[in-house]
């Protein structure tokens, strides 16, 4: 059960935009609209940020927004804040694999 | 309010099983599924198999079959993952989470999580 490829990092200066992106396959984010995102402070729990694709929970900035096309979705941080600096997780249904999450995106803010 | 409880920190010898728990609270127990993810120091995220409470019906992680069981107690709702014949590679931070939008669909997604529980494999 092969992760999804996310990069290792990425940064962006407070006020900009950065994108993170999540490779899988068409047996996970290619082949459902179920792909969500969570942020992860050091030593906290994971909290979901964006579901089904680009659908935000209550409560969470639309500064923050999803999208997909084939096998990678993305995520777009717009506006970057200082809170923002966290990592992020990618997660996709997989069938009767059940689920799969991204190798992880450490968000730095210059 | 949800809220998902887990029990506290394991330290365990090579070979051993672990039993953690987490308790939920703030919704019915029966109705939602609930997950089990770790994460090992400084790794990513790995999901391990999920329990319908209500039912009891499980499913794991092909990585984790024969050597996960997931439990539950409705009369504390409770669910429990036991993992056995542990090696160093187990040492992680253990997280439930609560799938949202009801058995049987659900929605696919983790929308409230315990606070984790930190089990030390070392001999």
């Amino acid at each position: 059960q092969s992760a999804l490829t996310q990069p290792r990092s990425v940064s962006g200066s407070p006020g900009q935009s950065v994108t993170i992106s999540c490779t899988g396959t068409s047996s996970d984010v290619g082949g459902y609209n179920s792909v969500s995102w969570y942020q992860q402070h050091p030593g906290k729990a994971p909290k979901l940020m964006i579901y089904d694709v680009s659908k935000r929970p209550s409560g969470v900035p639309d500064r923050f927004s999803g999208s997909k096309s084939g096998n990678t979705a993305s995520l777009t941080i717009s506006g970057l804040q200082a809170e923002d600096e966290a990592d992020y997780y990618c997660c996709s249904y997989a069938g009767s694999r059940g689920y799969v999450f991204g190798t992880g995106t450490k968000v730095t803010v210059l | 309010q949800v809220q998902l409880v887990q029990s506290g920190a394991e330290v365990k010898k090579p070979g051993a099983s672990v039993k953690v728990s987490c308790t939920a609270s703030g919704y019915t127990f029966t109705g939602y599924y609930l997950h089990w993810v770790r994460q090992a120091p400084g790794q990513g995220l790995e999901w391990m198999g999920v329990i319908n409470p209500g039912e009891s019906s499980t499913r794991y992680a092909q990585k984790f079959q024969g050597r996960v069981t997931v439990t539950r107690d409705t009369s504390t709702s409770t669910v429990y993952a036991e993992l056995s014949s542990l090696t160093s590679e187990d040492t992680a931070v253990y997280y439930c989470a609560r799938e949202p939008g009801g058995v049987p669909a659900g929605d696919k997604n983790f929308d409230y999580w315990g606070q984790g529980t930190l089990v030390t494999v070392s001999s």
